[in-house]
């Protein structure tokens, strides 16, 4: 079975650019969540969305946004991008969101800001 | 201070040794203790996950929650080269299943 797939694997920007992130969640997982991993450090909670709609959010400025499809795939959008956004960009998808649901993880898009 | 605490490491140790993780925290509401290991440019991947105190195992890997101390420890029984690689733990609470992890303790197993 296919795991969580995210795209790109790598990308490199500069400063002000946008940036789009996309991930696909395991087959039957309604719920998709993103993390930001900074070198060195345990991944940060940016946003869970949850049937399309969005469920929870971390401590992110407004830069930040997401969405999720129909499909239940996700993007990640980044708005005027600053070099503190260089980092490890993860996702992760679970069945739903009630109740403890273990979240399987993508390998992640490395962002690169210069 | 950080809610979860967590030694980057790196800790080295020989190959066939028993290897100890640990965590601490500070908020009584972490109900859900995870955790998961990363290897190099990959995500993480879920190891162990435990509710509340007690123990668990599961093969070669043991995961204990002290609640009373806000502890929780990852063993590694005879621990493999394979085993490389950072743990993180992750914790979460009845009201808010997001989850807050660690830093990640580097881990090498020496040949």
């Amino acid at each position: 079975d296919a795991g969580v797939t995210q795209s790109p694997t790598h990308l490199i920007k500069t400063r002000g650019q946008h940036v789009t992130l996309r991930c696909s969640p395991i087959s039957g997982h309604k719920s998709v969540s993103w993390y930001q991993q900074v070198l060195g450090q345990g991944p940060q909670f940016i946003f869970q969305y949850y049937e399309k709609e969005e469920r929870g959010r971390g401590n992110f400025p407004d830069r930040f946004s997401a969405r999720q499809f129909p499909n239940y795939s996700s993007e990640l959008n980044v708005n005027a991008l600053l070099l503190g956004d260089s980092a490890l960009y993860l996702c992760a998808s679970s069945l739903r969101n009630t109740g403890y649901q273990p979240q399987h993880f993508g390998d992640g898009t490395r962002l690169s800001i210069l | 201070q950080k809610e979860v605490e967590q030694d980057p490491g790196p800790l080295s140790v020989p190959e066939g040794a028993i290897v100890s993780l640990n965590c601490t925290y500070s908020n009584s509401a972490f109900q859900y203790f995870m955790w998961y290991r990363q290897y190099s440019r990959k995500g993480p991947e879920l190891l162990m996950y435990t509710y509340s105190s007690g123990n668990k195992e599961d093969g070669r890997f043991t995961a204990q929650v002290d609640k009373s101390s806000k502890y929780i420890s990852l063993f590694i029984r005879d621990s493999q080269p394979s085993d490389s690689a950072t743990y993180l733990c992750a914790m979460s609470s009845d009201s808010n299943y997001q989850l807050i992890w660690g830093a990640g303790t580097k881990l090498i197993i020496k040949p």
